[in-house]
């Protein structure tokens, strides 16, 4: 099946730092990416929406400048943390599909922030 | 109250049992999917439909669109079946997530 591989795997950095994950479609190219954050005996949370080429939308609540997120090209895209605090602690997730919303969406291996 | 709801939250099983979680959701969706989760974090799609039902060795989904109800089966369960079992729904530019099932399988 399609691969999805996301870096870091894990970091852990300063309270006031900022942090950039990649999320990678290796072997297709994903017309839509998608960033999930979860906390520990909890669901998904979808935090955005990215368009390759396009600013991607953000979910009610998720601040969009607080999380960057950049999708250039068609295998790409990252999520930047600014300014992290510890309560930003917490699992990333990415996620890519190569069609509409009705195709399967093929996960990264996620991403663990700790924020000290 | 969430737009997607399963049950039960965890489940635990003797390895061989037959394995049943359900999802009911209160949207209009265009597609139903089944998400395994690893303790590792690691998330695969299991399944992805609209109607009916379909088969992947061991697993068996279903849904019932009009009564807004899918389930996941698992027979002759196995340890390596333990997982987190997530079901999302998209309504066409929408996904709303179940809060999960977390499954043990005793050997």
């Amino acid at each position: 099946g399609a691969v999805v591989s996301q870096h870091p795997s894990w970091v852990i950095c300063k309270s006031g730092t900022s942090v950039k994950i990649e999320c990678r479609s290796l072997d297709f190219q994903a017309t839509t990416m998608f960033w999930y954050r979860q906390f520990p005996k909890q669901s998904l949370m979808l935090m955005a929406t990215s368009n390759e080429g396009s600013k991607a939308t953000y979910e009610q609540g998720v601040e969009k400048d607080k999380f960057l997120i950049n999708h250039a090209s068609l295998t790409l895209s990252t999520l930047t943390v600014t300014s992290a605090h510890p309560e930003d602690s917490s699992f990333y997730i990415c996620s890519a599909i190569a069609g509409g919303y009705q195709e399967t969406q093929y996960f990264g291996p996620g991403t663990r922030l700790l924020v000290l | 109250k969430n737009e997607v709801e399963q049950s039960p939250q965890n489940l635990t099983a003797q390895e061989g049992e037959f394995i049943t979680i359900n999802c009911s959701y209160s949207v209009g969706i265009s597609a139903l999917h089944w998400l395994q989760q690893h303790p590792g974090g690691g998330i695969v799609s299991l399944f992805m439909l609209s109607s009916g039902k379909k088969k992947h060795g061991r697993l068996i989904a279903t849904i019932n669109i009009q009564e807004k109800h899918s389930s996941l089966h698992i027979t002759a369960s196995h340890p390596r079946d333990s997982a987190v079992y997530i079901c999302a729904v998209t309504t066409g530019n929408q996904f709303y997530f179940g809060t999960g099932t977390s499954l043990t399988v005793i050997p």
